[in-house]
């Protein structure tokens, strides 16, 4: 265990659903990240997070709505997705500030979009 | 194309054999951190090195850093049919705002 928790492991929604992937965690990191993983491509970041604000959004389309309520906790909220959103979402956290940016992952949520 | 990439993208090799795989990036960096992914699984971090940093070690890994070609190598030794995973490289540095920047990753397949 990483000390990162996301939940579900697994999701299956239709394009018309709306939905919502949480993480969490207790390492007392103040920086979260959700990370996309497709299928032959690299880990792509979506958002970032740092002490609850957001400083990075990769171009991310708005139907992916992220919310950081505190320092611990993640989601990642979807609606009116498409099946090429479907994916392992990776949320990561790290402590910003340290010098060394090790992240912590989570065991991600298997999105299939139907 | 990505900051970290790595070479080759699948790795089929015997137990007890050592596995190595390297990764280029392009722009100056902090440091360079390795993790391994399991199937369908969340990451794990490895190792990390710096980039004043040339070789480190962690038990049976080893890493070697060359900020002048802008590569790294990591090297499973004795490898075991749990190593079997995906390896990859992350990069921090200032070019990408501090945020960690991952390569495509390896493919290992370990053998019994």
């Amino acid at each position: 265990e990483t000390g990162v928790t996301q939940t579900p492991r697994h999701l299956v929604m239709g394009m018309t659903n709306k939905k919502s992937l949480k993480c969490e965690q207790h390492l007392g990191h103040n920086a979260m990240y959700w990370y996309k993983q497709s299928a032959k491509k690299p880990l792509e970041l979506m958002f970032v997070y740092n002490f609850k604000e957001q400083t990075e959004n990769n171009s991310v389309p708005s139907r992916f709505s992220p919310e950081c309520p505190n320092s611990s906790h993640l989601f990642l909220h979807l609606h009116t997705l498409q099946p090429e959103d479907s994916a392992l979402y990776l949320c990561a956290s790290s402590q910003p500030g340290t010098g060394d940016t090790e992240a912590f992952f989570g065991q991600g949520t298997r999105l299939t979009v139907v | 194309s990505q900051q970290g990439e790595e070479d080759p993208q699948a790795l089929s090799i015997q137990e007890g054999e050592n596995a190595t795989m390297n990764c280029s990036y392009k722009t100056s960096i902090n440091n360079l951190q390795w993790y391994r992914q399991n199937s369908g699984r969340g990451l794990v971090h490895l190792i990390l090195i710096r980039s004043n940093e040339r070789e480190k070690h962690s038990g049976r890994l080893r890493v070697t850093l060359d900020t002048s070609k802008k590569s790294s190598s990591l090297l499973i030794t004795a490898s075991r049919a749990a190593d079997t995973a995906s390896y990859f490289c992350a990069t921090d540095g200032k070019a990408a705002g501090n945020k960690l920047t991952f390569g495509g990753g390896t493919r290992v397949l370990v053998k019994p």
